[in-house]
């Protein structure tokens, strides 16, 4: 079946540090691929999505492009910041799938 | 903001009480998601509305009981619960399936 494989955590981290979190994938066909933010305390947001080979989602700084070849979907970011303190769930929607796959998810501390 | 609204936000209950979990979107998806998240963990699927008819129970035990009254409304029933139930209730929707889902805050549920 379909799966998600992310780094683990905790990553810690200065500010204005480069990050990148890995996440790779295993599935069949053509999913869409998404990172989610989850603050403390609250739910899951969308942090960006792509949905086909060499797509690049963006969206806060945050990037992280769509490689089939590698059947990859690593989240950078160049500059961090305190504020992006949270966990990252990498997921992906397969063809045709009602249902979100969930990598482990990474915990990430940006310490001033 | 959500714009996956969810109540009650916090809700402590014995193990012979009924209580019930509410969602409501206002963004007209037609997919709503029922999911379950222990700590530092990823969400857990339990459910899946499409067009207000249940297409997915991830062979969720019976004391947990969905309701979607209509396409805005999502309900879970719980009923005789067990304090390994103890977890985050989130719900999520989504405009068509393969798009990304939106999340509400969620419930923390405890049993005693």
């Amino acid at each position: 079946g379909d799966s998600v494989t992310q780094m683990e955590g905790p990553v810690t981290l200065s500010e204005e540090a480069f990050l990148t979190i890995n996440c790779t994938y295993t599935a069949t066909g053509y999913p869409s691929l998404f990172w989610y933010v989850q603050y403390p305390g609250e739910g899951l947001q969308l942090l960006l999505k792509a949905t086909k080979a060499d797509d690049k989602g963006s969206n806060k700084g945050f990037e992280a492009t769509y490689r089939k070849e590698t059947t990859s979907f690593h989240l950078e970011k160049g500059s961090v910041q305190v504020s992006d303190s949270a966990v990252y769930f990498c997921a992906l929607s397969g063809q045709g799938a009602q249902k979100l796959v969930f990598g482990q998810g990474t915990r990430l501390t940006i310490n001033p | 903001d959500t714009e996956v609204t969810q109540t009650p936000k916090h809700l402590v209950m014995g193990m012979t009480n009924k209580k019930s979990l509410k969602c409501e979107q206002h963004m007209g998806h037609r997919a709503m998601y029922w999911y379950k998240q222990k700590a530092k963990k990823p969400p857990e699927l339990m459910f899946v509305y499409s067009y207000e008819k249940l297409s997915i129970n991830e062979s969720v035990p019976s004391r947990f009981s969905p309701e979607c009254p209509n396409s805005s409304l999502l309900n879970l029933h719980l009923h005789a619960l067990q304090p390994e139930d103890s977890a985050l209730y989130l719900c999520a929707s989504s405009q068509d399936h393969n798009q990304p889902q939106h999340f509400g805050d969620g419930t923390r549920l405890s049993i005693l």
